[in-house]
């Protein structure tokens, strides 16, 4: 079965501190993609990154850097130089092809910047 | 307009009501979802469709129904409301779970 651990519930950070969002997984599947998404407090939520299991290669977006481990079963986003607009909250998913492809959420991390 | 609109965006009902929440999409996919949102516990699965004649139970599915009337619009009912129905709901869409899903804005339920 498919699992998502976003073991951080809430974290607070002050103004440009770097913050990481840990996210560990669980698949029988060799073929799987990882998601993050964000949900700013307006409600919506957003897609930010996609990664599949074949790719791991650190990804770089601005601020925005995520590093897939398969030795680990992990999918961490780190946030350089937190900006209140960052305050959200973040969740980890799990995908897997073919069929229904399920996707499994974490239950999200809260992030609270501070100006 | 939103590339997938949810309404209503806020809704107070009371128990046992029957309440009907709407998506309707322009981005042309044929897989949509329906997702509720409570807290501490992520986004659980309610039903899915992946096209106009397929439509399937989630993870949660009991005291919900769903209906396909097109492609860009699928609609969640609670046949009886009940007070533990009260969550964030989310409608999605994806063209395949590869690229991610396109969220809707999301409907507030409250059952009192």
């Amino acid at each position: 079965a498919q699992k998502v651990t976003q073991a951080q519930t809430e974290i607070s950070v002050v103004e440009k501190e770097d913050v990481t969002l840990d996210c560990v997984y669980e698949t029988r599947d060799t073929t799987y993609y990882l998601f993050w998404y964000k949900q700013p407090p307006s409600g919506e939520l957003v897609f930010l990154i996609r990664r599949n299991s074949f790719d791991e290669q650190n990804e770089i977006s601005g601020r925005y850097s995520w590093n897939f481990q398969k030795s680990t079963s992990s999918f961490n986003f780190t946030i350089t130089a937190s900006q209140v607009v960052d305050s959200a909250v973040y969740f980890c998913a799990l995908s897997e092809p073919g069929g229904y492809q399920k996707v499994t959420f974490g239950i999200g991390t809260k992030l609270q910047v501070i100006p | 307009d939103a590339d997938v609109t949810q309404t209503p965006r806020n809704r107070i009902t009371k128990t046992g009501k029957r309440i009907m929440l709407e998506c309707s999409q322009t981005k042309g996919h044929d897989r949509m979802y329906w997702y509720r949102q409570d807290p501490g516990l992520g986004l659980r699965l309610i039903y899915y469709s992946f096209d106009v004649k397929d439509i399937n139970k989630g993870e949660i599915s009991d005291g919900y129904s769903v209906s396909r009337q097109a492609q860009a619009k699928f609609s969640l009912s609670l046949e009886s409301a009940i007070p533990n129905q009260t969550a964030l709901y989310f409608c999605a869409t994806s063209m395949d779970t590869y690229y991610g899903y396109t969220f809707g804005s999301g409907t507030r339920l409250t059952v009192v």
